[in-house]
């Protein structure tokens, strides 16, 4: 499947670095999204953009900076992140955002992240 | 926020034995989607529910919305090893202006042949 495609696909980086993730979406969906899904917790829905314009926000820490350019590309930027922000983190797309017939979720491959 | 209860978290069936994995919200849901996640892999999208006690089949799977569309089941009939994978149940609400998607635990299917 190459719907949604993201990179890199595996990622390292210190607490002192700055990285960001990339997600493209071939689709011609409005809505994108960024989950984040670790061992420990359910995939947790981080952002939504609808449209290029953010619609929600779900209390993520703001060492986690997102920017969705156009409705096909969607970015992850990383700053001072701990430990724990280690785990795989899924972009997804959806034809419109929920609730609705049309948002069912289509994922990227994920990165995983680990943070040293 | 929302919150969507799915169990069990694992189960162990033996080739040929049937599954079931059940999601439970505390509020009504605008419709609620599955997911299967094989190991290494992404989720990728089963089917979505929308209406009031709906029942869909795919094959050996059938999916099941409850009358109040508070809770959902998967049901798998004889079980094969390319159903390996953890299915997620995920609840879509509204309200207020607002929309969530919220996703279950996940219940981790091992098929022993």
């Amino acid at each position: 499947e190459t719907g949604v495609t993201q990179t890199p696909r595996h990622l390292v980086m210190g607490m002192t670095n700055k990285k960001s993730l990339k997600c493209e979406q071939h689709l011609g969906h409005n809505a994108m999204y960024w989950y984040k899904q670790s061992a420990k917790k359910p995939l947790e829905l981080m952002f939504v953009y609808n449209f290029k314009e953010q619609t929600e926000n779900n209390s993520v820490p703001s060492r986690f900076s997102p920017e969705c350019p156009n409705s096909s590309h969607l970015f992850l930027h990383l700053h001072t992140l701990q430990p724990e922000d280690s785990a795989l983190y899924l972009c997804a797309s959806s034809q419109d955002p929920p609730p609705g017939l049309t948002d069912t979720q289509y994922f990227g491959p994920g990165t995983r992240l680990t943070v040293l | 926020g929302q919150q969507v209860m799915q169990i069990p978290q694992y189960q162990h069936v033996q080739e040929g034995e049937d599954f079931t994995t059940y999601c439970n919200s505390s509020t009504t849901l605008s419709n609620i989607q599955w997911y299967k996640q094989r190991p290494g892999g992404h989720p990728v999208f089963l089917i979505q529910l929308v209406k009031s006690g709906e029942v869909k089949k795919q094959k050996r799977l059938t999916f099941q919305f409850g009358e109040a569309k508070k809770n959902s089941s998967l049901h798998i009939t004889a079980t094969q090893t390319t159903d390996v994978g953890t299915y997620f149940c995920a609840g879509a609400y509204s309200g207020a202006g607002s929309y969530q998607l919220t996703f279950g635990k996940g219940t981790k299917l091992s098929v022993i042949p």
